[in-house]
């Protein structure tokens, strides 16, 4: 199947600084990502969907300005926490929409970004 | 609004048994249903995809069956073993595959 490369797998920072995770699909176009949040034991919660060279729409409740997502090519988009806090301490996934031939439609995943800030 | 909805949600069985796992959606309109596996601490694998026209897909002891009709589908693993222990998701797009709608997902444990 199609590749989703997520980095960093996990990242510890203090409090107040930002991070910056990445997605790449690596062997298709996605001109759509989608970034979410996991809480331990509980399903996926969307965040936002990034649309490539177009703002993202980010779901009731996720602050945008805190999170910052950029797609800004077909490849690759970026979700950055501002300011992070304790709170702030979850597992991301992103995922890519895939567009080609019989695989239309199919979303495949990155393998998730553990955040901790202290 | 779709609703996507996964019995049981959690499962736990012997090893070498046959088991099935159920997905609903509450709009049959859809275009096609995803069927992933998540092991902890990591992203999600996607295991099927079955498109709206038809009404299995099979790879390997996997076998996922669509009734659009009924707003149901089902995961079938056959000859269960313990790596197969994880939580299995079911997802649906909306029309302009624009959002997915997934299930709270089923976790099973396979006993050795």
């Amino acid at each position: 199947g199609a590749v989703v490369s997520q980095h960093p797998s996990w990242v510890i920072c203090k409090s107040g600084t930002s991070v910056k995770i990445e997605c790449r699909s690596l062997d298709f176009q996605a001109t759509t990502m989608f970034w979410y949040r996991q809480f331990p034991k509980q399903s996926l919660m969307l965040m936002a969907t990034s649309n490539e060279g177009s703002k993202a729409t980010y779901e009731q409740g996720v602050e945008k300005d805190k999170f910052l997502i950029n797609h800004a090519s077909l490849t690759l988009s970026t979700l950055t926490v501002t300011s992070a806090h304790p709170e702030d301490s979850s597992f991301y996934i992103c995922s890519a929409r895939s567009n080609r031939g019989h695989a239309t439609g199919e979303l495949f995943f990155g393998e998730g970004s553990r955040l901790t800030v202290l | 609004k779709q609703e996507v909805t996964q019995i049981p949600a959690a499962l736990s069985v012997p090893e070498g048994e046959n088991l099935v796992l159920n997905c609903s959606f509450t709009d049959s309109a859809i275009y096609n249903l995803q069927w992933f596996r998540q092991d902890p601490g990591k992203g999600l694998t996607s295991l099927l995809l079955i498109q709206s026209s038809q009404r299995e897909q099979t790879s390997g002891r996997l076998n996922a069956s669509l009734d659009k009709s009924s707003g149901r589908s089902t995961l079938y693993i056959a000859a269960s073993q313990p790596g197969d222990s994880a939580t299995y998701l079911c997802a649906v797009p909306l029309y302009n595959f624009n959002k997915f709608y997934f299930g709270s997902g089923t976790k099973l444990n396979v006993k050795p």
